[in-house]
């Protein structure tokens, strides 16, 4: 079955100091969408990503989408605490009413 | 804030009680989620109903069982469940069934802890 990847599964940065996690999968996506889940929360949509190459940016947030469609990319410039949670990316195969989520990015962030 | 309102936010139960969880949106979704989610894990999708039928059944135990009786609400009945069944149980809804671009929105789930 489908399977999708993030690196790395935790990283403990200063606040001020960059953030990236990869997201890969094993099948070609139609879509990737990106999910930030909170300590004892739920996950909450960030964004999508469709076409291939595609690069999309939310203040300090940047997404990227793989010009093959089965890689994906969240960057954070200049992290705050604000950003502590788990990063999940989540993309589509064959059936569009089952959405596969990566086994995400724990973020913590201090001072 | 979530739009989508589960109850109860905690639950215990006994390996032989039975128990429902609810889930209920407002948000004219036509397209509802149930999702188990283990600690440090994601999201594992478990059903989904499409127009209040069920569309997708991820070969979950039938002790767990699902139901949606109209297109605000989606219930999940639980009996005879085991401890390893102890997790977080997401709801979710997107607007159209079918349409890969339409972003889930989760609720703040129950906590269940199988004793």
């Amino acid at each position: 079955g489908q399977q999708v990847m993030q690196i790395p599964q935790y990283q403990h940065v200063q606040e001020g100091e960059d953030f990236t996690t990869y997201c890969n999968s094993s099948t070609t996506l139609s879509n990737i969408q990106w999910y930030k889940q909170r300590p004892g929360g739920h996950p909450v949509f960030l964004i999508q990503l469709v076409k291939s190459g595609e690069v999309k940016k939310q203040k300090r947030l940047t997404f990227q989408f793989g010009e093959a469609k089965k890689n994906s990319s969240l960057h954070i410039t200049a992290t705050q605490t604000t950003d502590v949670g788990t990063y999940f990316c989540a993309g589509h195969t064959g059936t569009a009413s089952k959405l596969t989520f990566g086994t995400g990015t724990r973020l913590q962030v201090t001072l | 804030d979530t739009e989508v309102t589960q109850t109860p936010k905690h639950l215990v139960m006994g390996m032989t009680n039975k128990k429902s969880l609810k889930c209920e949106q407002h948000m004219g979704h036509r397209a509802m989620y149930w999702y188990k989610q283990k600690a440090k894990k994601p999201p594992e999708l478990m059903f989904v109903y499409s127009y209040e039928k069920l569309s997708i059944n991820e070969s979950v135990p039938s002790r767990f069982s699902p139901e949606c009786p109209n297109s605000s609400l989606l219930n999940l009945h639980l009996h005879a469940l085991q401890p390893e069944d102890s997790a977080l149980y997401l709801c979710a809804s997107s607007l159209r069934p079918g349409v890969s671009n339409s972003p889930l929105h989760f609720g703040n789930g129950t906590r269940l802890t199988v004793t």
